[in-house]
């Protein structure tokens, strides 16, 4: 049982560099995450996806792109990659209702130098 | 005002000891609250969910909540080592989607 599956592990891009985060699920949830986690910040929302077809930013978007390719998959790209997009990203996906929570992927950690 | 605030710790209790974690909220539609445990370099993992007010227990874990006083708490009883880590509580509040808030998150020490 995968539940949520994050490629890669781990990056390191210079600054400039374009990459893109994969994100599936196999649990049949609807809704997917991308989050961001630093230090002292806590996790932060890039952005979400209520449903297959449909995208909508977070808390702090900028620096970044998503794609919900189907209702498995959900990526993340950042076009031109920047210090301060340096963090540990997490994918986690739910079901829709009010007592559904997120599971989480294991996390990418990434380094933009 | 953050939506979700905790203390941020470290919390240190004595192996054996209840650990008692606790986290508030800014938003009053909010409708239910996670608490995630998170391993250093680890993802966080679901430990509780509770929706209503009262307390809810699930082996050595009870959660609690308050919505009047917007407060929810996370007793851990028999602290064990294991137990050492990074609790994160989080607050859902649904809508258009389902809009979880996550606090900064306790850190736990348990000394044996």
């Amino acid at each position: 049982n995968a539940g949520v599956t994050q490629t890669p592990k781990f990056q390191v891009l210079k600054t400039g560099q374009s990459m893109t985060l994969q994100c599936a699920q196999d649990m049949n949830h609807n809704s997917m995450y991308w989050y961001r986690q630093d230090p002292g910040m806590g996790l932060r929302l890039i952005y979400y996806s209520a449903s297959e077809g449909t995208t909508d930013k977070g808390e702090v978007p900028n620096g970044y792109n998503v794609s919900r390719l189907n209702k498995r998959e959900f990526s993340l790209r950042l076009e031109s990659a920047a210090p301060s997009q340096t963090s540990v990203y997490f994918c986690a996906s739910s079901l829709q209702g009010a007592n559904s929570p997120l599971h989480f992927g294991n996390g990418t950690r990434l380094t933009v130098t | 005002q953050k939506e979700v605030e905790q203390n941020s710790g470290p919390l240190s209790v004595p192996e054996g000891a209840i650990a008692s974690l606790n986290c508030t909220y800014s938003d009053r539609g909010s409708q239910s609250f996670f608490w995630y445990r998170q391993y250093s370099g680890k993802s966080p993992e679901l430990i509780m969910s509770i929706y209503s007010n009262g307390d809810k227990e699930d082996g050595r874990f009870t959660a609690q909540l308050n919505k009047a006083s917007q407060y929810v708490s996370l007793l851990i009883r028999d602290s064990q080592p294991s137990d050492s880590a990074t609790y994160l509580c989080a607050a859902l509040k649904s809508g258009g989607y389902q809009k979880v808030t996550f606090g900064t998150g306790t850190k736990l020490q348990v000394i044996p």
